[in-house]
C-alpha cells in the first residue's frame, strides 16, 4: 500500500504568515490527493481535493499543488481560525482503502 | 443540508460487541459511497471500512473479520457492527460520505463522531 509522510510534524506561526505543509507519497499517485483540517474535538473538514481543487466554501487563502509524489498545502496568510492539525489523504485501489498522512499541527508562535 | 449523526458508542469490555449507527439527512445513503474512519485518542486518522452504492464492502486489515459495515436504506442509516473488540479499537469513530473527484475519492461530509472505549 502507498504510504504518506508529512513535514513538518508541527510548526509555530504567527497570524499573517505564509505557511506551507508538504505531503510525500511512497509511489506516484498522479493528482489523487486531498487535504483536511481538523480542530480539537471536531471532525476533519475537507479543504482541497484532486491535489489543487478548492472545496466549496473554503477560503481562497488555502491552496494545494503538486502531482506524482510531492504535494503542498499553502495558507497564504494565516488567520486565527487556521490553527489546527492538517492531514493529507489518498485512495489505494489495492489493497482497497484510504491512507492518511500522520498530520501537521499548526499552532501559535 | 447534508448531516451525519453517529450514535452507539460507549464503554465495552475486551471481547465485547457494539453497533454504531450513522443517521443521514439531506442525501441518500444508498446512492453514495459511505465510510467509517476512526481516530484513537491523540492519534491520527485511520480508515476502517467502506460500503459502495452497489453494496460492495471493504475493510482495513486491522478490523477485517471482526467488523461489518451495512446500511438500512429505508432508515437512511449506516451501521458498523464491531465484534471481538480490543483495547486498540478505542477511538472516536466517524462516518463520512465519499466525494468522487476527478482523479480519486475523498470525504466531503463527516459526522461529529462517537467515542468507543474498550477497557475492563
Amino acid at each position: 500500500a502507498i504510504q504518506l509522510t508529512q513535514s513538518p510534524s508541527s510548526l509555530s506561526a504567527s497570524v499573517g504568515d505564509r505557511v506551507t505543509i508538504t505531503c510525500r507519497a511512497s509511489q506516484g499517485i498522479s493528482s489523487a490527493l486531498a487535504w483536511y483540517q481538523q480542530k480539537p474535538g471536531k471532525a476533519p473538514k475537507l479543504l482541497i481535493y484532486d491535489a489543487s481543487s478548492l472545496e466549496s466554501g473554503v477560503p481562497s487563502r488555502f491552496s494545494g499543488s503538486g502531482s506524482g509524489t510531492d504535494f503542498t498545502l499553502t495558507i497564504s496568510s494565516l488567520q486565527p481560525e487556521d490553527f489546527a492539525t492538517y492531514y493529507c489523504q489518498q485512495f489505494n485501489s489495492y489493497p482497497h482503502g484510504f491512507t492518511f498522512g500522520p498530520g501537521t499541527k499548526v499552532d501559535i508562535k | 443540508e447534508v448531516q451525519l449523526v453517529e450514535s452507539g458508542g460507549g464503554l465495552v469490555q475486551p471481547g465485547g460487541s457494539l453497533r454504531l449507527s450513522c443517521a443521514a439527512s439531506g442525501f441518500t445513503v444508498s446512492s453514495n459511497y459511505m465510510s467509517w474512519v476512526r481516530q484513537a485518542p491523540g492519534k491520527g486518522l485511520e480508515w476502517v471500512s467502506v460500503i459502495y452504492s452497489g453494496g460492495s464492502t471493504y475493510y482495513a486489515d486491522s478490523v477485517k473479520g471482526r467488523f461489518t459495515i451495512s446500511r438500512h436504506n429505508s432508515k437512511n442509516t449506516l451501521y458498523l457492527q464491531m465484534n471481538s473488540l480490543r483495547a486498540e479499537d478505542t477511538a472516536v469513530y466517524y462516518c463520512a460520505r465519499e466525494l468522487v473527484g476527478a482523479t480519486s475519492y475523498y470525504f466531503d461530509y463527516w459526522g461529529q463522531g462517537t467515542l468507543v472505549t474498550v477497557s475492563s
